[in-house]
């Protein structure tokens, strides 16, 4: 079956330290998602990608750095420079076509403390 | 800008009562709209959804009705289980046709529980 999946989907850091968040996807989308979910916030857009690449930086690009060297894969690499990286971070992909839906990964949670 | 405002929750009902959460949007042009479900320790998924004024998008017994008009998108079902128990989103994305494409703007999501 086709779909996204993110790994770990539990992860711990020390403070300063740098983390890669996985995100593979095997739906042949052409467009990549990272959101951040807080709660009672909703999601917020962390990155996104159209295209192997090429990426655009969302509502809350700082701090956090990605790379769309393939099709399936956009990983999420947070810094020691995002301020408050404890979070629910989920991944999502769309074919790219006006008006798709978002086909979500199960996330990961990322603690750092 | 775009924006999408939920009711507050979070919401509390019996199972087989009637469930509504209210969702209202701030767009230019024409946004298609959607309802997500979130399960615990999940990702997102597809609800429904509807891209044009008037349309009812429908699944698993919920609906909802595209209401230009009053730019609303509520969410309805008329028997609950314990089983919808989760965070449900309403999110939009602008001018469907265009670059924006994938884009969500959600609303901050309502907390559902259902109790036997």
């Amino acid at each position: 079956d086709g779909g996204i999946t993110q790994s770990p989907k539990y992860l711990f850091r020390k403070e300063g330290q740098n983390v890669t968040l996985s995100c593979e996807q095997n739906l042949n989308h052409d467009a990549m998602y990272w959101y951040r979910q807080d709660p009672g916030q909703g999601l917020r857009l962390i990155y996104y990608s159209q295209i192997v690449n090429d990426f655009q930086k969302g509502d809350i690009a700082e701090g956090y750095s990605v790379s769309r060297e393939k099709k399936e894969s956009f990983p999420l690499t947070v810094t020691s420079a995002q301020k408050n990286p404890t979070a629910f971070y989920l991944c999502a992909s769309t074919p790219g076509r006006g008006g798709s839906p978002l086909h979500f990964g199960n996330g990961t949670r990322l603690t750092v403390t | 800008g775009n924006s999408v405002t939920q009711m507050e929750g979070p919401v509390t009902l019996s199972e087989e009562a009637f469930l509504t959460i209210n969702c209202t949007y701030t767009a230019t042009g024409y946004p298609s709209l959607f309802w997500y479900v979130q399960y615990p320790g999940e990702g997102l998924q597809l609800l429904l959804k509807a891209t044009k004024a008037d349309d009812k998008g429908s699944n698993k017994g919920f609906e909802a009705t595209y209401r230009k008009e009053t730019t609303s998108f509520h969410l309805e079902k008329g028997s609950v289980q314990v089983s919808d128990s989760a965070v449900y989103f309403c999110a939009l994305i602008p001018n469907a046709g265009g670059t924006s494409y994938g884009k969500l703007t959600f609303g901050q999501g309502t907390i559902l529980t259902v109790h036997p």
